[in-house]
């Protein structure tokens, strides 16, 4: 079964600080997705990446940057997180023109 | 580009009672077609998948979905529902060949006793 862990579930950061979210897969997919989810808004992709040390900017990239060194480990880093940063963010990974798997999700709350 | 809408925000319904999400989807090119489920506090799961072949799809537990080309709707049907399908419903669309999904708002399923 194909697993996609996220570092943490639940995290609490401070407006201005640096943050790291971490995104493993143990399937040796091509691609990594970082979605955001808010009520009522659906799921809005931030940023994919097709290989590594590829990125491609999504719907919503602003305040939002990432890193991917290795096939396996996608980062999302907030530069300088802002309140209107908090939210559900969700990881996943597929192989080329296939279904997404997807991570538990981390919850973030800047405040 | 792709686009999909989900009309319903929010669905009550009651346990053993059937029930259906609707979805309807834009694009200009073919596509694939997906519904996935996300229950409280964890990631989504995908319940089935409209690649091709018969428009009837069959998913896990008990739900399936109709893919209509000529209404462009992909609706999520369940004969009899039970309280463990309290959760969230998204339904997806994405060009064939291309690696991106589009994702809808999501509908609530409220399964009442």
């Amino acid at each position: 079964d194909v697993k996609v862990t996220q570092s943490s579930r639940y995290l609490v950061k401070r407006t201005g600080e640096k943050v790291f979210l971490e995104c493993v897969q143990d399937m040796d997919h091509e691609n990594m997705f970082w979605y955001r989810q808010d009520p009522g808004l659906g799921l809005r992709l931030i940023y994919f990446s097709y290989d590594v040390k590829m990125k491609e900017k999504g719907d919503i990239p602003e305040g939002y940057s990432v890193s991917r060194e290795k096939k396996e480990r996608f980062s999302l880093i907030l530069e300088s997180a802002s309140t209107n940063q908090t939210s559900m963010y969700l990881c996943a990974s597929s192989l080329r023109g296939l279904r997404q798997y997807f991570g538990p999700g981390t919850r973030l709350l800047v405040l | 580009a792709q686009s999909v809408t989900q009309l319903d925000s929010q669905v009550p319904v009651f346990e053993e009672a059937p029930v259906e999400l609707r979805c309807n989807y834009s694009s200009s090119v073919s596509v694939y077609l997906f519904w996935y489920v996300q229950y409280p506090n964890q990631g989504l799961q995908l319940l089935l998948k409209y690649l091709s072949g018969s428009t009837l799809v069959k998913g896990i537990n008990g739900f399936e979905a109709e893919f209509n080309k000529s209404q462009t709707s992909f609706h999520l049907r369940k004969p009899s529902v039970h309280i463990s399908d309290t959760a969230e419903y998204f339904c997806a669309v994405s060009a064939i060949r291309d690696d991106k999904i589009i994702f809808g708002k999501g509908t609530r399923l409220h399964i009442l006793p």
